[in-house]
């Protein structure tokens, strides 16, 4: 069974950089036809769709994000990272790292736990 | 790109039916048939109910029911029961490979 796991820093400093990285399990970051993307949701709020990656390296990112935002893979530890640069209080949410199909479809059919990463000094 | 407009709640007794629904516009929902369901209970992750407008994963019971008209996609809820009590987010494919969400619906079972 594919299992996702967030790992990275609970809290961050106003205007450093978010790093969170996604470890998968019982299955391979280079599988054919998957990519694997991150999700936030602020407290009490609605998701948002961060980016998204393929094993490759072809990457996909929010538009309202896109600038802020890197995500990278590393195949040989079956794990995908998210940077989240010059963040601010508006940036804390619970981040989900996730798998997909296509980068049409989107259908987030395998999640992690998701984390909480708080910004504040 | 703006999120897409769901109720903030919906609310129906046990045995009965409710539909959520999810407006977007000719660029993301009216535009393609790739619009999905996710449930969501406090503290878990989402969970995905239905995809490509009406197509539900294995596992996932027949009375959750998705549609579409226009630039409004729609979940429909059959033979409510109190398990079903949770928030549901849609999202479909806005182009150039991009992705929106809903806002989110917080479904009450009476």
């Amino acid at each position: 069974q594919l299992q996702l796991q967030e790992s990275g820093p609970g809290l961050v400093k106003p205007s450093e950089t978010l790093s969170l990285t996604c470890t998968i399990s019982g299955g391979s970051i280079s599988s054919s036809g998957y990519y694997w993307g991150w999700i936030r949701q602020p407290p009490g709020k609605g998701l948002e769709w961060i980016g998204s990656i393929y094993y490759s390296g072809n990457t996909y990112y929010n538009p309202s994000l896109k600038s802020r935002v890197t995500i990278s893979v590393d195949t040989s530890k079956n794990q995908f990272s998210l940077k989240l640069t010059s963040v601010t209080a508006a940036d804390t949410a619970v981040y989900y790292c996730a798998r997909h199909s296509t980068v049409t479809t989107f259908v987030f059919a395998y999640w992690g736990q998701g984390t909480l990463v708080t910004v504040s000094s | 790109q703006s999120a897409l407009t769901q109720p903030r709640s919906v609310s129906g007794s046990p045995g009965q039916s409710v539909t959520i629904s999810c407006t977007g516009t000719s660029s993301d929902v009216g535009g393609y048939n790739y619009v999905s369901w996710y449930q969501q209970y406090p503290g878990k992750a989402p969970k995905l109910i239905i995809y490509d407008v009406s197509q539900r994963p294995s596992g996932v019971p027949n009375r959750f029911s998705g549609s579409k008209s226009g630039n409004t996609a729609s979940l429909t809820i059959s033979g409510l029961q109190a398990e079903d009590e949770a928030d549901y987010y849609c999202s479909s494919y806005a182009g150039s490979y991009t992705l929106v969400f809903g806002g989110g619906t917080k479904l009450t079972v009476l």
